[in-house]
């Protein structure tokens, strides 16, 4: 099976300072990986996902993740938070076959203007 | 082009009631999941549907929970005799093929069950 771990349940950045959410995987096969964000009385959106291809991920609003294998890691960051970003993001985690996907308990980020 | 939608909204409910929770996915996508969300809690995957059929059901709390999914669209999760335990915001998503992650998942808004 599958899981993942969001290290911090709140972050709290200024307005223009570098986002880093923390997920890291676990995974007996090669994993996707993905990023979503909820925002409040709506389901999540993705940000973005990681399918074996570029390491590298860019997704919407600015976001991107860097998926290591050596770190069991799928970091989420942002060079400069705005006041939008202010939300609940998950991380979550599959496998090419599987159908069921695991997610993280969920990170709560707050933008101090 | 419309999205998922879920219904109702809000659902207040004494226990031991049933309640229905319905979802309609995308026109098109053959898969539909359910999943639920406890207050603190990640997502917890209660089943998938590809089309009509239910491969895997291992998410399901108990047998209280059921699922169905009519035509490869609508789907209904019914809970029964339900307990204060099973409040939480229950969200449906689908996508376009099959499961695995090369697919996206797109979400509804949620219903969000109260047992009082």
């Amino acid at each position: 099976a599958q899981s993942v771990t969001q290290l911090g349940s709140h972050v709290s950045v200024s307005e223009g300072a570098l986002v880093l959410l923390r997920c890291n995987y676990s995974s007996s096969v090669p994993p996707y990986l993905f990023w979503y964000v909820q925002y409040p009385n709506q389901g999540l959106q993705l940000l973005l996902k990681y399918t074996s291809a570029a390491t590298l991920v860019k997704g919407i609003n600015g976001f991107e993740a860097e998926f290591k294998k050596s770190e069991t890691s799928f970091h989420l960051t942002k060079p400069s938070a705005h006041m939008s970003d202010a939300s609940e993001y998950f991380c979550a985690v599959t496998v090419p076959t599987g159908n069921q996907f695991y997610f993280g308990t969920g990170t709560s980020l707050t933008v101090i203007p | 082009g419309a999205g998922v939608s879920q219904s109702p909204s809000n659902k207040v409910t004494e226990k031991g009631k049933d309640v229905e929770l319905r979802c309609d996915p995308i026109s098109g996508h053959t898969a539909l999941y359910w999943y639920r969300q406890s207050l603190g809690q990640g997502l917890e995957f209660l089943i998938y549907f590809q089309g009509n059929s239910a491969p895997d059901k291992s998410g399901l709390p108990s047998d209280r929970f059921s699922a169905e999914r009519t035509g490869g669209s609508v789907s209904t999760l019914t809970i029964q005799r339900t307990q204060q335990e099973d409040s939480a915001v229950y969200l449906c998503a689908s996508s376009p093929r099959t499961g695995g992650g090369t697919d996206t998942q797109y979400f509804g808004p949620g219903t969000r069950l109260t047992v009082l």
